[in-house]
């Protein structure tokens, strides 16, 4: 079956921790995204990559690092500088970053910060 | 600027009533224009998109969109609501940045069904 997973679900973490939250795609798709959902604010893009060893920021980059070493992955590190980390997070993936493509979207990470 | 707006934070609907999402984009030239739909802790499935061919266009459970270039609006129709309809709708325009076209997704529309 052809997806894209996310691990963990569910993250709790304390406060000044970094943590990493993984996606992995099977669909062969070059173009992966990181986005973040608040209540009442829609999808907000964080990181985006178009390829393999190559990133860019999106809207809301701050205390976020991504790295794209292989085609399949593409993890977000949520560090201690970003001052509001509870939210869900959502990784996207696409065939390719031209606009015509739909995305396809993983189940979620919700990740509460005590 | 290139912008997306979701006129309604809340829709309701009465079940078997039609039902109407509204958006309307800002922009230079014709984007890629898609909606999507969230059930709760979920993520995102596509529903339908226009990539410049039919200006209707139909997607899956019964939604359709008409492309209207003149107003800027993709609205999103369906004659008649289900219950397992009730879910976040998202209106999503793909925009030019420097090299790449970027999906830029609007604030949400909630549709609530009523029995």
């Amino acid at each position: 079956d052809g997806g894209i997973t996310q691990s963990p679900k569910y993250l709790f973490r304390k406060e000044g921790q970094n943590v990493t939250l993984s996606c992995e795609q099977n669909l062969n798709h070059d173009a992966m995204y990181w986005y973040r959902q608040d209540p009442g604010q829609g999808l907000r893009l964080i990181y985006y990559s178009q390829i393999v060893n190559d990133f860019q920021k999106g809207d809301i980059a701050e205390g976020y690092s991504v790295s794209r070493e292989k085609k399949e992955s593409f993890p977000l590190t949520v560090t201690s500088a970003q001052k509001n980390p509870t939210a869900f997070y959502l990784c996207a993936s696409s065939i390719t970053g031209t606009g015509y493509n739909e995305q396809f979207f993983g189940p979620g990470t919700r990740l509460t910060v005590l | 600027a290139q912008s997306v707006t979701q006129l309604d934070s809340h829709v309701s609907v009465s079940e078997g009533t039609p039902v109407l999402l509204r958006c309307n984009y800002s922009s230079s030239y014709s984007p890629s224009l898609f909606w999507y739909v969230q059930h709760p802790n979920k993520g995102l499935q596509l529903l339908l998109k226009y990539t410049s061919a039919a200006t209707l266009v139909k997607g899956i459970n019964g939604f359709e969109a008409e492309f209207k270039k003149s107003e800027t609006s993709f609205h999103l129709t369906k004659p008649s609501a289900h219950m397992s309809d009730a879910a976040e709708y998202f209106c999503v325009v793909s925009f030019k940045r420097g090299g790449s076209y970027i999906p830029t997704f609007g604030r949400g529309t909630s549709l609530i069904v009523h029995p």
